[in-house]
């Protein structure tokens, strides 16, 4: 089974350039999130969707953030206009369920995630 | 709201020795779940071990075990027999039970040298 993939690994733009993350997830995964680690920071949540709906995205940092999962399938992030601390490394996850119980049902599984450099 | 801490930015091992990386948390919650990833260099994240907060038996993966200290609000991992593989940044996270989100709450991380 092919695991989470995510586009581009490196991302190098200029302040002001827009930016736009790909990532697929495992197939059959309903669940997909954003996660962001700023440099010697943790890593945080951006958002989660269940297939095509947002179901939290209370992580997300301002409205120069989009996040699409048109047809339930691969996600988009886009930044527009790009600042210089969005720099960072952007990761997906996807997992099976999101429901009460049954950890190893919600196991989520990690992308290698996309290193953004805003110059 | 929940919180993870990581005191220890990085660690040092030899191989085939024992290493502990310690892990705490905030949380209001009585039921959670408490989880190690593992981030080997250039590499996707991956699940070490998991421990549901209403277990009192900790959790042990192979060379992996945890110390989780619920009155204490404390998880630590420890790697026996450390291998060369075994170096990687470690995450340690946090999941609240119930509710629709799946959202992890990670910690800023310990970054683990295994020295030959």
């Amino acid at each position: 089974e092919a695991g989470v993939t995510q586009f581009p690994s490196h991302s190098v733009i200029e302040k002001g350039q827009t930016v736009t993350l790909r990532c697929d997830p495992i197939s059959g995964h309903d669940n997909l999130y954003w996660y962001r680690r700023v440099m010697g920071k943790e890593i945080k949540f951006l958002l989660h969707f269940v297939k095509e709906s947002k179901q939290d995205e209370s992580g997300m940092p301002n409205n120069r953030f989009l996040a699409e999962r048109t047809g339930g399938t691969y996600s988009t992030l886009k930044v527009q206009p790009a600042e210089l601390e969005d720099s960072g490394v952007y990761f997906c996850a996807s997992s099976r369920g999101s429901g009460y119980r049954g950890t190893r049902y919600n196991e989520q599984f990690f992308g290698p995630g996309t290193r953004l450099t805003v110059l | 709201a929940q919180t993870v801490t990581q005191s220890q930015p990085e660690m040092s091992v030899q191989e085939a020795e024992t290493v502990t990386l310690s892990c705490t948390y905030d949380t209001s919650e009585s039921d959670y779940y408490l989880f190690w990833y593992k981030q080997p260099p250039s590499r996707q994240m991956i699940l070490v071990i998991r421990q549901e907060a209403y277990k009192q038996q900790n959790a042990t993966e192979n060379r992996f075990s945890v110390n989780f200290q619920k009155a204490a609000k404390s998880f630590s991992l420890k790697i026996s027999d450390s291998q060369l593989g075994d170096a990687a940044m470690y995450f340690c996270a946090y999941r609240s039970v119930g509710g629709a989100t799946n959202k992890l709450i990670f910690g800023t991380g310990t970054l683990l040298a295994v020295q030959p």
